[in-house]
């Protein structure tokens, strides 16, 4: 079965440190990963994938994330945190061609 | 540019009232379409999706159903709401090329909120 982990509720850190969302994964074949960030009642928002390639993908807002085959996680990253990246984080996975599994999200708050 | 639509924002219902929730694209053609639930602001869960006019695939046994009546077009419904019905629905699509594997992203909808009472 195809399944990501997202293993923290919550990320606590420091405006203009860096910061890092955990994702691992589990998947048969190769993995289609993405990272998508939600505001309070706003949809989501399409913020990187990984699909093959480099294992560093950059995406919008500052965002990057590492594709880690041998740990199978794709963590999200950014050198410098800000108050406005404060927001639900979800990692996700595309299986059986049309279908997306999500994490249970994680809560990233940055305080100023 | 493409965008999506989904309708009302929010929506308070009585319990065994029907319900018609809808959700539109525009600026693309044939897309795959799908509905999700998200429950107290976090996990989503995979209602339905559907990759063509009148296509629907079910991911979970319950009370709602979904339609495709146009191309661009995806409507959930429900004869009779549930308390347990309540919760965030978002509307997302993917576009997808004839013959192709395609590993494109998902793009949301701004959501309905609907709390059963």
């Amino acid at each position: 079965a195809q399944s990501v982990a997202q293993p923290e509720d919550q990320v606590n850190v420091a405006e203009g440190n860096p910061l890092t969302v955990k994702c691992t994964y589990s998947v048969s074949g190769n993995p289609y990963l993405f990272w998508y960030v939600q505001y309070p009642n706003r949809g989501l928002q399409f913020l990187l994938k990984y699909i093959t390639g480099d294992n560093l993908v950059k995406g919008s807002y500052g965002f990057e994330a590492e594709f880690n085959k041998s740990q199978t996680s794709f963590h999200l990253k950014k050198p410098s945190a800000l108050v406005s990246d404060s927001a639900l984080y979800f990692c996700a996975v595309r299986y059986n061609f049309n279908k997306f599994y999500f994490g249970s999200g994680t809560k990233l708050n940055v305080k100023p | 540019s493409q965008t999506i639509h989904q309708w009302p924002a929010t929506l308070v219902q009585p319990v065994g009232s029907p319900l018609s929730l809808e959700c539109t694209v525009e600026g693309t053609s044939n897309p795959n379409l799908y509905w999700y639930r998200q429950a107290a602001g976090r996990g989503l869960q995979l209602l339905f999706y559907s990759v063509g006019i009148g296509q629907i695939s079910s991911e979970v046994p319950q009370n709602l159903s979904a339609s495709r009546p146009q191309d661009r077009q995806f409507i959930l419904s429900s004869k009779k709401l549930l308390l347990s019905d309540s919760g965030f629905y978002l509307c997302a699509w993917t576009i997808e090329r004839q013959g192709m594997s395609s590993y494109n992203e998902q793009f949301f909808g701004p959501g309905t909120r609907l709390t059963v009472l």
